[in-house]
């Protein structure tokens, strides 16, 4: 069955980066995109970007224009999302999630990393 | 961007009741591309409906979907315990895709 799994809880200081790590399986990697999509404490959730599986592609909210990359390795079927330049406002549940290429919804979430940023 | 106005906030039905959650759009999102998600506490998101009225995989019969204009509505014909949750919805006919707040449905 589809298992998504992301990476462990992060805690980091004000300016520096993180990288979240979105591990799939149970499916064809390539055949999907992945979207990231955070939840900071009391606020809607907020799309950040996708990238699709097979050629790499991505697209980023201007939200985050600059300070986001998404990369993802085929041959260990796993995303990335790395968020530089941190400020306490980033603390959020962040969340990757598996999209039928094409389409803008999301047919299966990773369980969430909680990245707190605090000096 | 699209904003997403869902209402009520919170809604307070008892189990076999129907409920019915409102999403209303700023704008007219293209293709009825709207989607509906539930999410239990503590657990990620679970996607409902996609295309405004189309049920996931595995979603019961109970979830439906409709649209009119800008409106958009999920009802839940009756309510089962396991229905109790936060849901939400989502546009993604416009960039940048966004959500609506949530509707919390709980037991009265």
């Amino acid at each position: 069955q589809v298992q998504v799994v992301q990476s462990g809880a992060e805690v980091k200081k004000p300016g520096a980066s993180v990288k979240v790590s979105c591990k799939a399986s149970g499916y064809t990697f390539t055949d999907y995109s992945v979207h990231w999509v955070r939840q900071a404490p009391g606020q809607r959730f907020e799309w950040m970007g996708w990238i699709r599986g097979d050629n790499g592609h991505t697209k980023y909210s201007q939200n985050f224009q600059g300070r986001v990359t998404l990369t993802r390795d085929t041959s260990a079927s796993t995303a990335y999302m790395e968020l530089s330049s941190l400020r306490s406002e980033d603390t959020a549940l962040y969340y990757c999630a598996k999209n039928p290429t094409g389409t803008g919804y999301y047919d299966f979430w990773g369980q969430g990393t909680l990245v707190t940023v605090s000096s | 961007e699209i904003v997403l106005t869902q209402s009520p906030g919170t809604l307070s039905l008892s189990p076999g009741e129907r409920a019915t959650l409102s999403c209303r759009a700023s704008q007219t999102v293209s293709s009825s591309y709207l989607a509906w998600y539930q999410q239990r506490p503590g657990q990620a998101p679970r996607l409902l409906i996609y295309g405004a009225s189309t049920r996931a995989t595995g979603i019961p019969d109970r979830f439906s979907g409709s649209a009119s204009g800008t409106d958009f509505s999920l009802t839940i014909s009756g309510l089962e315990p396991e229905d109790f949750a936060v849901y939400y919805c989502q546009q993604y006919g416009g960039s940048p895709l966004t959500f609506g707040g949530g509707t919390k449905v709980e037991i009265k």
